[in-house]
């Protein structure tokens, strides 16, 4: 595609199941980047992969957050027993350089914890 | 920790004024981007800069890299409704492996 895809744009969970997220980034981008976006706040760094390599889960806020990009394309983001702070818009961006590149978004996933 | 700070956070004004958004950090950006976002998508990128003292003009967007690089400006001319949104000023550090530090955003209404 023309641009980085995330599904589902919505998701709705009952406190304490897991969900999935999932990022398609744009063809040939090399690095993948995940950032957690409060109501009113600017993004916040989550992790970051350069082809399936994770480089850098600083920013995972706790042990149920895990990602995974296991053929150096698709991400996924898994978060086990949600909890409801954990609600948030989650962004997905990828870069083609291998650090320091622009980086380009996708329209993010809403996850609303009831 | 790198921290960005981003001011005003919001902003409301008539189309036709002029408006300036800034974005200071006490570390050197190895680079920063500026971004807009509408409501329901992700960040839009509008500019990067790199050197310091750089100007980058985009129509009626003018946009300025601090000399030491460590802040930088937004400066709106003749704002237009169409330019409401969230702008967003995200910095990229040396040895941080790319990842951005986000400014907490700035809501702009421009009214009719």
């Amino acid at each position: 595609g023309a641009g980085v895809s995330q599904s589902p744009r919505y998701k709705v969970a009952k406190r304490g199941q897991d969900v999935a997220l999932r990022c398609d980034p744009i063809s040939g981008h090399v690095s993948l980047f995940w950032y957690q976006q409060a109501l009113g706040q600017g993004p916040e760094f989550l992790t970051y992969f350069q082809n399936e390599a994770q480089l850098d889960k600083s920013g995972l806020p706790s042990d149920r957050f895990f990602a995974e990009r296991p053929e150096g394309s698709v991400s996924t983001l898994k978060i086990q027993r949600t909890q409801q702070e954990d609600s948030a818009v989650y962004l997905c961006a990828s870069s083609l350089a291998l650090a320091g590149g622009e980086q380009y978004f996708g329209p993010g996933t809403r996850l609303t914890v009831t | 920790t790198q921290l960005l700070e981003q001011s005003p956070q919001f902003l409301s004004i008539q189309e036709g004024e002029n408006l300036t958004v800034y974005c200071n950090s006490s570390s050197v950006f190895s680079s920063l981007q500026w971004y807009r976002q509408e409501p329901g998508e992700g960040p839009v990128l509008l500019v990067t800069v790199v050197t310091g003292g750089e100007v980058k003009k985009l129509k009626r967007l003018t946009f300025q890299f601090g000399d030491a690089r460590k802040d930088s400006s937004l400066h709106i001319t003749a704002a237009q409704p169409g330019d409401t949104g969230l702008y967003l000023c995200a910095g990229a550090y040396y040895n941080q492996g790319g990842k951005l530090i986000f400014g907490q955003g700035t809501e702009l209404s421009v009214k009719p």
